[in-house]
Order: C-alpha cells, then sequence, then structure tokens
C-alpha cells in the first residue's frame, strides 16, 4: 500500500515570497508522483507531475517541484507566491499500470498574505 | 469541450435514506474514479471504473456502490446513510486507461441529517 504525508498543514506566506510544501510518500512499489490545487468551492486541478525522466518538474502557474527517490519526497516550490494561489494544495501518488487511482495526502493549506 | 458535471449540487438527507448522485465526465473521457472528501479523513478513494467495468475499489462499505453506463455517465449509490456519509463527493474522469491527468468536477455536498 502507499501512503502520502504533507507535513504542514497550514503555510502562511507574504505575497512575492518564495513558498515551499512538503510532501512525502511511502511504498514498497516505484509510484508516479502528483500535486494538484483546490481553490473554495471548486475540484481539484492539476499542477504537476512526475512519471519518469528529469527530477525537476514544471507546472502550472509557476509551480515546481523536484523527486527526491533517496528521501521518497516530492516538495512544491514556487519562487514567488500571489494572492491568487491562497488554495489548499494536495500531494498525490499512483501505482504505474494500477488505473487511474489516486492516493491523496491529507492536504497544505496555502495562505497568502499582503 | 464541457467540464466534469456532478448533479446535484448540494443535497441534504436523513439517516437510513439513500442517494444517488450523478456523473458526467468530459466527452471522450472512459475513465470515471469517485472520492470522498470530509475534514477528517482528507480526499479517500471510493472506485474507479473505466468502459463500464470496476477497476479499483477502495475500503469502504457495501453500502457504497458505483456503475457506469456506456455512455460513460456515472452514478454512485449510497444507501442506508450515516452522519458520517456527510462529506463532499468527488468525481473525476480521465482519457485513457491508468496514471493519467484526472479531471475533476466541484463536486456534490452531501449533508445527512
Amino acid at each position: 500500500a502507499q501512503s502520502v504525508t504533507q507535513l504542514d498543514s497550514q503555510v502562511p506566506v507574504f505575497e512575492e515570497a518564495p513558498v515551499e510544501l512538503r510532501c512525502n510518500y511511502s511504498s514498497s512499489v516505484s509510484v508516479y508522483l502528483f500535486w494538484y490545487v483546490q481553490y473554495p468551492n471548486q475540484g481539484l486541478q492539476l499542477l504537476l507531475k512526475y512519471l519518469s525522466g528529469s527530477t525537476l518538474v514544471k507546472g502550472i502557474n509557476g509551480f515546481e517541484a523536484e523527486f527526491n527517490k533517496s528521501q521518497t519526497s516530492f516538495h512544491l516550490r514556487k519562487p514567488s507566491v500571489h494572492i491568487s494561489d491562497t488554495a489548499e494544495y494536495f500531494c498525490a501518488v499512483s501505482v504505474p499500470g494500477g488505473g487511474n487511482k489516486l492516493t491523496f495526502g491529507t492536504g497544505t493549506q496555502l495562505k497568502v498574505e499582503l | 469541450k464541457a467540464g466534469v458535471t456532478q448533479t446535484p449540487r448540494y443535497l441534504i438527507k436523513t439517516r437510513g435514506q439513500q442517494v444517488t448522485l450523478s456523473c458526467s465526465p468530459i466527452s471522450g473521457h472512459r475513465s470515471v474514479s469517485w472520492y470522498q472528501q470530509t475534514p477528517g479523513q482528507g480526499l479517500q478513494f471510493l472506485f474507479e471504473y473505466f468502459s463500464e467495468t470496476q477497476r479499483n475499489k477502495g475500503n469502504f462499505p457495501g453500502r457504497f456502490s458505483g456503475r457506469q453506463f456506456s455512455n460513460s455517465r456515472s452514478e454512485m449509490n449510497v444507501s442506508t446513510l450515516e452522519l458520517g456519509d456527510s462529506a463532499l463527493y468527488l468525481c473525476a474522469s480521465a482519457e485513457g486507461p491508468t496514471n493519467e491527468k484526472l479531471f475533476f468536477g466541484s463536486g456534490t455536498q452531501l449533508s445527512v441529517l
């Protein structure tokens, strides 16, 4: 079975500051990794995903994440946040060939302040 | 293309009743998954259908069931509702059979009184 740990439930940050949202996973098999964002009263939207290849993955809205196999981490970063980035961010894993089933972390609420 | 459509948006039921939620995937998408989202448990996988076949099932009791029709539309049913079933139920569709980008609907907010 797979599990995902998001270490921070809330991250406050000032506008234009950099931010890192942490994600660690546990799995006995190789996994694919995803970050999704959920704005209030909406469904989830894919930010980026890692399937294979370069460990640095660039996504939408200026976000990027780095896969670190030895540390089983997939932290999300953005060099300069905007008020509109305020949302909940979910890290998730899936098993190659295992359908479209995702195992999600508990989420990190990013609050961008002026 | 239209996005994933879930109906109804809000639903209020009482304990013991049953409920059916509907999901229309993006045109051309053959995979439909369902997730339950609660403040305490977060996002939990319910089941996934691909071309009318259930391929994956989460750890939920048998009161939770689903199906997919030939046009890829999906329904999930919860029988004998319990207070703990109050949650946001999210549907997601994908084009291919595995590890695809999921497109989520806005969800159905179910309240059980």
